[in-house]
């Protein structure tokens, strides 16, 4: 079966734009991670949504930063006003919480503002 | 809420030799405890888990142990391989619906 899938791979946009990343989860998967990983560093979490329950958003960074789950399916990461500090790697991850916890990556979507 | 501490930050060894990472974490409830394995290019990949119900847990050359009196876990990877070469993070979850809270990862070279 298709593992967790991101798109696109590689964004580079101008500072000030608006993006949108892409999480296609594992198919049934009722949880969904977004993180941030700048070069080198560690898994910085952004929103969590858990089957129909409102998502934790406590580690966006800004009010620039949204997502959404629509469908409880794929879910969109979208930055407005993008800054160069947004410049990083965009982790989606999925999880079956009920009876498995294993997060599944997808390959993630490096992002690069000018 | 949940706070995740890991040791060292970096981590070199000579092939053959066993490598081991420590972790600690502060929310006593945490009852599941993931090590996940990044490589260069890839998002992390879990390699070996464990439960609070456990003390310790063996998969081939990895090993994890876990003390929930001290709030500590560790990975153990022994004959280190120059493959095992790559940031490793370990993380903790109280409750099935409680998001997971990784550490700051490791970056382990194993040196031919």
């Amino acid at each position: 079966g298709a593992g967790v899938s991101q798109s696109p791979s590689n964004k580079v946009t101008e500072k000030g734009k608006d993006v949108e990343l892409r999480c296609d989860p594992i198919s049934g998967h009722t949880a969904l991670y977004w993180y941030r990983q700048s070069l080198g560093q560690g898994l910085e979490f952004l929103i969590y949504f858990q089957g129909n329950s409102a998502p934790d958003k406590s580690g966006l960074p800004s009010d620039r930063f949204s997502a959404e789950r629509t469908g409880g399916s794929v879910s969109t990461l979208t930055i407005q006003r993008t800054q160069q500090e947004d410049s990083a790697v965009y982790l989606c991850a999925s999880s079956f919480q009920q009876g498995g916890e294993t997060q599944y990556f997808g390959p993630g979507t490096r992002l690069l503002v000018l | 809420g949940e706070n995740v501490e890991q040791h060292p930050s970096t981590l070199s060894v000579q092939e053959g030799d066993s490598a081991v990472i420590k972790c600690t974490y502060s929310d006593s409830a945490s009852n599941y405890f993931p090590w996940y394995k990044q490589e260069l290019g890839k998002g992390p990949q879990l390699i070996i888990d464990i439960r609070s119900n456990v003390g310790e847990k063996k998969d081939q050359r990895i090993a994890v142990t876990l003390n929930k009196t001290a709030k500590h876990f560790s990975l153990h990877i022994t004959e280190t391989q120059p493959e095992d070469s790559a940031v490793y993070f370990c993380a903790a979850r109280g409750t099935s619906y409680d998001k997971v809270i990784f550490g700051p990862g490791t970056s382990l070279s194993v040196i031919p």
